[in-house]
């Protein structure tokens, strides 16, 4: 238990379906994340909040929408997605987005499969 | 842009010591050396970070050349549980730059044997 939550573990999606993966944490931290992890594939940065603010978007597909609403929470939206972005998203937290000296803390997965 | 350099796979042999090597000739004064772990079918974990000296906690040690171009992460006693990819990460101070996010190579392959 890291104290980052990630609901559903697991998600079958079709195609034409919109549905939201969810991220809470009670950390007290202020910046959190999405990660994205492909079979094979190092983990990519998606998007980064800081202070519900979204201060990166590396080149993400719209079909992808993140939405933070407040400090504990991290949403990411999805719809019309393609099979290739089946993957296991992440989530993660850390005190500071560009605070180098602070760890990060990272949720179980969702892993989603976009058939 | 890798900024670290680390080998694909390691194999250790239970209870014995492992360590795990990286190379980050690029680095920054401001740059942390933070290393992560991440076992099948999770989220990664943090294991330890440091910026000059050697840093050491309950699950590892960390040990930085004296110019910091390279830096070790040390397993005391492995275990199975050790098993996991290893992931050694440059994190910066840089207000309003990138500099500060996470981010991951390949990282090393832990295999730990009985």
């Amino acid at each position: 238990e890291t104290g980052v939550t990630q609901t559903p573990r697991h998600l079958v999606m079709g195609m034409t379906n919109k549905k939201s993966l969810k991220c809470e944490q009670h950390l007290g931290h202020n910046a959190m994340y999405w990660y994205k992890q492909s079979a094979k594939k190092p983990l990519e940065l998606m998007f980064v909040y800081s202070l519900e603010e979204r201060v990166e978007n590396n080149s993400v597909p719209s079909r992808f929408s993140p939405e933070c609403p407040n400090s504990s929470h991290l949403f990411l939206h999805l719809h019309t997605l393609q099979p290739e972005d089946s993957a296991l998203y992440l989530c993660a937290s850390s005190q500071g987005v560009w605070a180098g000296d602070t760890e990060a803390f990272f949720g179980q997965g969702t892993r989603l499969t976009v058939v | 842009d890798a900024k670290t350099t680390q080998p694909n796979s390691m194999e250790s042999n239970e209870e014995e010591p492992v360590h795990l090597p990286c190379n980050h000739s690029t680095i920054s004064g401001t740059d942390y050396i933070h290393w992560y772990r991440q076992l099948p079918s999770q989220g990664p974990e943090y294991v330890i970070h440091g910026l000059t000296s050697n840093v050491n906690n309950r699950m590892a040690s960390l040990a930085i050349a004296e110019d910091r171009k390279s830096s070790t992460l040390i397993l005391h006693r492995a275990t199975l549980r050790d098993a996991a990819v290893y992931y050694c990460i440059l994190r910066g101070m840089n207000y309003g730059g990138s500099q500060g996010n996470l981010i991951f190579g390949k990282g090393t392959k832990l295999s730990v044997k009985p």
